[in-house]
């Protein structure tokens, strides 16, 4: 079973610039959440996906918004990039059921210059 | 709101000997799950182990167990037996059980290293 597929692995983007990233979940997955990840923050949530709903949201500004696909498949934009955006971004899939395990993918490593 | 305190923001051990990981948590409700996820430097998160807020029974796998004192709001997480490839970093998570959500609630973590 293929697992968490995120695309690009690396992203360089300019300051204002704005940036799209993928995520596939593992088939049969309806759940898909995202988390930024710092060194100074460390990982918190941004949002999650359920059959194409959003049915959760983080403490983040309007910049950063998500969509789901009818075949599972998130998105997430980041609009107007400022140079604290730059981490690493994870998204994980899950079934979606009450505490189901997270499967996580490798991450983008989005940097802002 | 929930929140995660992993105070320790590094430990060492030496390969084959035992280390305890601690996490300490907050929240206001009564049923919930708690977990440890690894992230080596592949960056890829992985479950460790899971415990569920109603079981008394402390979770076991394999080598990874964990102390769980729900009236103290504390879940260790204890290696045994420790390998080179258990140096990561770890991270204590919280779950809710109520309402529809997969929303994980993550301590700062804790990067662990074993010596050979």
């Amino acid at each position: 079973k293929a697992g968490v597929t995120q695309t690009p692995r690396y992203l360089i983007k300019t300051r204002g610039q704005q940036v799209t990233l993928s995520c596939s979940p593992i088939s049969g997955h309806r759940s898909v959440s995202w988390y930024q990840q710092t060194p100074g923050q460390g990982l918190q949530f941004l949002f999650e996906y359920f059959s194409e709903t959003q049915r959760n949201k983080g403490n983040f500004p309007g910049r950063f918004s998500g969509r789901q696909f009818s075949n599972s498949r998130s998105e997430m934009n980041v609009s107007t990039l400022e140079l604290g955006d730059s981490a690493l971004y994870l998204c994980a899939s899950s079934l979606g059921g009450m505490g189901t395990e997270a499967f996580f993918g490798q991450g983008t490593r989005l940097t802002v210059v | 709101a929930q929140t995660v305190t992993q105070s320790q923001p590094e430990m060492s051990v030496q390969e084959a000997e035992t280390v305890t990981l601690s996490c300490t948590y907050d929240t206001s409700e009564n049923n919930y799950y708690l977990f440890w996820y690894k992230q080596p430097p592949s960056r890829q998160m992985i479950l460790v182990i899971r415990q569920e807020a109603y079981k008394q029974q402390n979770a076991t796998e394999n080598r990874f167990s964990v102390n769980f004192q729900k009236a103290a709001k504390s879940f260790s997480l204890k290696i045994s037996d420790s390998q080179l490839g258990d140096t990561a970093m770890y991270f204590c998570a919280f779950m809710r059980l109520l309402g529809a959500n997969s929303k994980l609630t993550f301590g700062k973590g804790i990067t662990l290293s074993v010596r050979p």
